[in-house]
Order: C-alpha cells, then structure tokens, then sequence
C-alpha cells in the first residue's frame, strides 16, 4: 500500500509568491494535518482537516490556508512567501492515535 | 512554542552500544508518540504509548512514561550504523490530529 505521498519534493520560490502543496493521504485515512518545521527544529502544526472540515489551527498567519478534497487529498496554500516560510512542510494522515507523514516539501525563499 | 523537551539535543555512541533519550512535557496528555527522521525527511512512527500505559516494547526500542513526571524515555538496545537519525517526541492531547513535538536528540551511531 502506498503512503502519504507529497509533491513536489523541491521548491524554489520568490518572496510575495504563492505556492500550493499537495498531499494524499494513506488510503481510508479521512484526516489530514499540516506541519510545518523549520531547521533544527521540531515540526509545527498549521491544520487539520477530517471530512473536508477544518478541525484545527495552529498559530500560523492568514497567508496559510489549506482545504481537502472529496478524496480526502489536501492543499496547502501559502501566500506572500517570506523568507522565513523557507522550511520542510509535512503532511500527516491518520486514523485512530497514530499519524503516518509524508516525504514532505522542502521549500526554499529567496 | 513547543510543548515537549528532549535530552540530550545531541548523542554520539559507538555502534553495539544503546542509547537513551529523555523528554519532558508540559500538559496532560492521552498518548506520546516517538518518530524517527533521517537527513531532514518525513517521520517514521516508531512507537506509541498511551498515558495508562507504563512501559512499552518494540524490536530494539523500549519506550517508558511516567505521567506523574510529565516524562518519557526511548531506549535503543544495540544500536547499528542505521540509526543514525534525529529522534522527536510528540504528545497528544486533542486527538491525533495535533500533535505536539519537542526539538528533537540528533543521535550518531559510530562504526
């Protein structure tokens, strides 16, 4: 069976840009959550979504929004990348206790 | 800010020997998790214990929690050059669905 699975691996992006993450989730997991962890650091939670509803925020800025699909796949937007956006963004699907992350996004601003 | 602390932030042994790692939390919690990383890529579940559990075993790990001291510690019994990793706690205390992790024990194997 596959496992969570996030694209694209790399990013490059500009500060002001937008970026969107992808991420599916282990199949029938219905939750979804976002991380997000910087350098030496321990990952941070941004959201969580289960059923397509926001069950979950962290304390993150406006600019981060997400959504999950029908599918049970989620986005993560960014808007008006700053600098230190730059960080690996994890994707974690879960059913019961336990949550099984993705490979993640490194995404880098310049 | 993050919840759960972990000691030491850096472990250096030689491969055979083990290796015990602490954290430390701050609130009650239904369950503490810990996850391996390599090379700054996805978590890998290692173990989950819930808070009525006091002592849990896996392969090589051995996970034990004390609820009274808000603590937790992962041993590794004969450790391999694959173990190279940091490893992170994380509680849980609104589901798993928000997980809380602490900075992380950046642990070195040897050869």
């Amino acid at each position: 069976d596959a496992g969570v699975t996030q694209s694209p691996t790399h990013l490059i992006k500009t500060r002001g840009q937008h970026v969107t993450l992808r991420c599916s989730p282990i199949s029938g997991h219905k939750s979804v959550s976002w991380y997000q962890q910087v350098l030496g650091q321990g990952p941070q939670f941004i959201f969580q979504y289960y059923e397509k509803e926001e069950r979950g925020r962290g304390n993150f800025p406006d600019r981060f929004s997400a959504r999950q699909f029908p599918n049970y796949s989620s986005e993560l937007n960014v808007n008006a990348l700053l600098l230190g956006d730059s960080a690996l963004y994890l994707c974690a699907s879960s059913q019961g206790f336990m949550a099984f992350f993705g490979q993640g996004t490194r995404l880098t601003v310049v | 800010s993050q919840q759960g602390e972990e000691d030491p932030q850096a472990l250096s042994i030689q491969e055979g020997e083990n290796a015990t790692m602490n954290c430390s939390y701050k609130t009650s919690i239904n369950n503490l998790q810990w996850y391996r990383q390599n090379s700054g890529r996805g978590l890998v579940h290692l173990i989950l214990i819930r808070s009525n559990e006091r002592e849990k075993h896996s392969g090589r790990l051995r996970v034990t929690l004390d609820t009274s001291k808000k603590s937790s510690s992962l041993l590794i019994t004969a450790s391999r050059a694959a173990d190279t990793a940091s490893y992170f706690c994380a509680t849980d205390y609104q589901g798993a669905q928000k997980l809380v992790f602490g900075q992380g024990t950046r642990l070195t194997i040897n050869p």
